[in-house]
């Protein structure tokens, strides 16, 4: 199995552009979600989902949005990137939402924003 | 909301015993979850406590007061491959992280 899956690995985008984050999965898993990691701020929650068709918002949504069109797939789309954004990001899923259930997180994509 | 607080670096010598710790304030607790954090890697499961006590997976353990809103992670018999960021979080739906702990580990 793959797990998850995140692509690109690596982006550098200009201030202004717009891009998409790819994130699947093959576990069959319901619940998926995606962080922002900068250096001393640990993980924070952008968006979150709990099943195909259902996003919510996590601590630090503004600047993207996310749709669940399919289990295996979570997209977070950065609609105008600002230098702000430059960051590590991570997808993770889950079988089903609960801290008990292991979130199995992807490599990341290392984002820079000129 | 949701708040997690853990101190932000601990140093331990190799074969010994650190303990990290993790207090929590949030308008409705579920349990506490524990993961690590290679440098470039990404972060895994360690263990999760939704009741009162100790929960011992192999060198790892992880405790839980849910009246004292606190909790930590007990690493015993240190190794080098320990060396790593830790991160407590807890939620049901939005699942919040601490900012991490780092461990140092000397020889």
């Amino acid at each position: 199995n793959a797990g998850v899956t995140q692509t690109p690995k690596f982006q550098v985008l200009k201030t202004g552009q717009s891009m998409t984050l790819q994130c699947a999965q093959d576990m069959n898993h319901e619940y998926m979600s995606w962080y922002r990691q900068d250096p001393g701020m640990g993980l924070r929650l952008i968006h979150y989902s709990v099943g195909a068709g259902i996003t919510d918002q996590g601590e630090v949504p503004n600047g993207y949005n996310v749709s669940r069109s399919t289990t295996e797939d979570f997209p977070l789309r950065l609609l105008s990137a600002a230098p702000s954004q430059t960051s590590v990001y991570f997808c993770a899923s889950s079988y089903g939402s609960g801290g008990d259930q292991p979130q199995h997180f992807g490599d990341g994509t290392r984002l820079s924003i000129l | 909301g949701q708040s997690l607080e853990q101190p932000s670096e601990v140093t331990a010598v190799e074969g010994a015993i650190v303990q990290i710790n993790c207090t929590y304030q949030t308008s409705g607790f579920y349990g506490l979850s524990w993961y690590q954090q290679h440098d470039g890697g990404a972060p895994t499961f360690l263990s999760y406590n939704a009741l009162d006590g100790l929960e011992e997976t192999g060198r790892f353990s992880s405790f839980l007061s849910r009246s004292d809103s606190y909790g930590y992670l007990l690493l015993q018999e240190l190794q080098m491959k320990d060396s790593a960021s830790y991160f407590c979080a807890e939620g049901n739906d939005k699942i919040i992280f601490g900012k991490g702990t780092r461990l140092h580990i000397l020889p």
